[in-house]
């Protein structure tokens, strides 16, 4: 089993629909978990930490549900410029960041 | 956010010969540096850890003496490919963490293309 599994999607939806991303994990001893997002042959870069209470920055919502080994990334009133791949990423016993295969997101007008 | 850079971006070689690339972290001292490369379509994977003035720790299946990498200072690590084959093409990422935040900043990423 993958330690960070994802649905690779991809997601195809219109300008200013709600979009979700589902990731589990399958370390549970995992402390730490966050959201990347990677353009086409660029660099991962964060996008947002995942806090047990769950968090909101802007237009995206990022839950942690511990008991059940699941992080959602909700994304509203999506923009031609979320289009890329999201990736889920979760520390792991050795403070190393283990990635998930990314969820392709394509938002057309 | 913090700066780190790679250098080169991209490198077309020939099948057998060793490439280096370097990753400095430009506006922070990084204690730890770590290596991942992408297959198209692919997640990242983590290849190796490096600390300043130790030995890489590499993930299993990497294989130490073909990737070798030097952690020198703060602020510099390499990773050397040695005699290269197509099956190394990959883009490959370096990652930096600060002593004082949890966060990994990644370099641009280099693009190897092995003839």
């Amino acid at each position: 089993r993958k330690e960070v599994e994802q649905d690779p999607g991809p997601f195809n939806v219109p300008e200013g629909a709600t979009v979700a991303f589902n990731c589990t994990y399958s370390n549970s001893a995992s402390q730490s978990f966050f959201w990347y997002r990677q353009d086409c042959r660029k660099e991962p870069k964060l996008l947002m930490s995942v806090y047990s209470s769950g968090n909101e920055d802007g237009r995206f919502t990022a839950q942690l549900n511990r008991a059940s080994q699941y992080i959602s990334l909700l994304i509203r009133d999506s923009k031609l410029s979320d289009s890329a791949t999201y990736l889920c990423v979760v520390n792991s016993q050795n403070n190393d960041m283990r990635f998930g295969a990314g969820t392709r997101l394509t938002v057309k007008p | 956010g913090a700066v780190v850079s790679q250098h080169p971006s991209w490198v077309i070689c020939k099948s057998g010969t060793s490439v280096k690339i370097e990753c400095r972290s430009l506006d922070f001292q990084a204690t730890t540096m770590f290596w991942y490369r992408q297959f198209p379509k692919q997640s990242l994977m983590l290849m190796a850890t490096s600390n300043e003035g130790s030995k890489a720790t590499y993930e299993q299946g990497v294989e130490k003496d073909k990737f070798l990498i030097n952690h020198a200072s703060l602020t510099l690590s390499t990773l050397t490919v040695t005699s290269a084959h197509p099956e190394d093409s990959s883009f490959y990422i370096c990652s930096a963490r600060t002593v004082l935040y949890n966060e990994q900043f990644f370099g641009p990423g280099t693009r190897l293309t092995v003839l």
